[in-house]
């Protein structure tokens, strides 16, 4: 089993549409949790930190369940720029990172 | 806050040359930086952490004295792919931390490298 774990999609949806990706982690240890955007043939670009409480920057809502082991995205009204693979990146206390595989997004008019 | 650079973004060389890659913190210090890899519609893949002054830590399976990475300043990580061949065509990506363990990555832009 990944350490970090992604649904690959690809999700297809419609302009406006409101989608939501899933990450699951297994090591309990891990620390703090963050979101990533990587376009075709670019670098990943940090997209959103996501915190306990949960937190939100614009159309991008993130979540954090530490009990279940999961952290998730949701993208409201859905842009056709948002089309993109999202990385689920995991940090441990001791600085290990891992990334998931990536959920690849299209977004169609 | 938080620039990452990477130098060069693009790299056409023939077989047997060796090809150095340049990483630096614009406007933060990096005590650590990270050297990936990414082959076309993969998931990146870590190939070594990079420690300022002393040697770097590589990941299994990746050739330390093929894959040759210094560290020298805290804003400057460099890679060099020895005697490179066409199977080390890919994508290569630094990053770095600006802060603690906890905090995100920055990645450079990333190099494409093409060996003919």
């Amino acid at each position: 089993r990944k350490e970090v774990e992604q649904d690959p999609g690809p999700f297809n949806v419609p302009e406006g549409a409101t989608v939501a990706f899933n990450c699951t982690y297994s090591n309990s240890a891990s620390q703090s949790f963050f979101w990533y955007r990587q376009d075709c043939r670019k670098e990943p670009k940090l997209l959103m930190s996501v915190y306990s409480s949960g937190n939100e920057d614009g159309r991008f809502t993130a979540q954090l369940n530490r009990a279940s082991q999961y952290i998730s995205l949701l993208i409201r009204d859905s842009k056709l720029s948002d089309s993109a693979t999202y990385l689920c990146v995991v940090n441990t206390n001791a600085g290990k990172s891992t990334f998931g595989d990536g959920t690849t997004l299209t977004v169609k008019p | 806050g938080a620039v990452v650079s990477q130098h060069p973004s693009w790299v056409i060389c023939k077989s047997g040359t060796s090809v150095k890659i340049e990483c630096r913190s614009l406007d933060f210090q990096a005590t650590t930086m990270f050297w990936y890899r990414q082959f076309p519609k993969q998931s990146l893949m870590l190939m070594a952490t990079s420690n300022e002054g002393s040697k770097a830590t590589y990941e299994q399976g990746v050739e330390k004295d093929k894959f040759l990475i210094n560290h020298a300043s805290l804003t400057l990580s460099t890679l060099t792919v020895t005697s490179a061949h066409p199977e080390d065509s890919s994508f290569y990506i630094c990053s770095a931390r600006d802060g603690d363990r906890v905090k995100p990555q920055h990645f450079g832009d990333g190099t494409r490298l093409s060996i003919l």
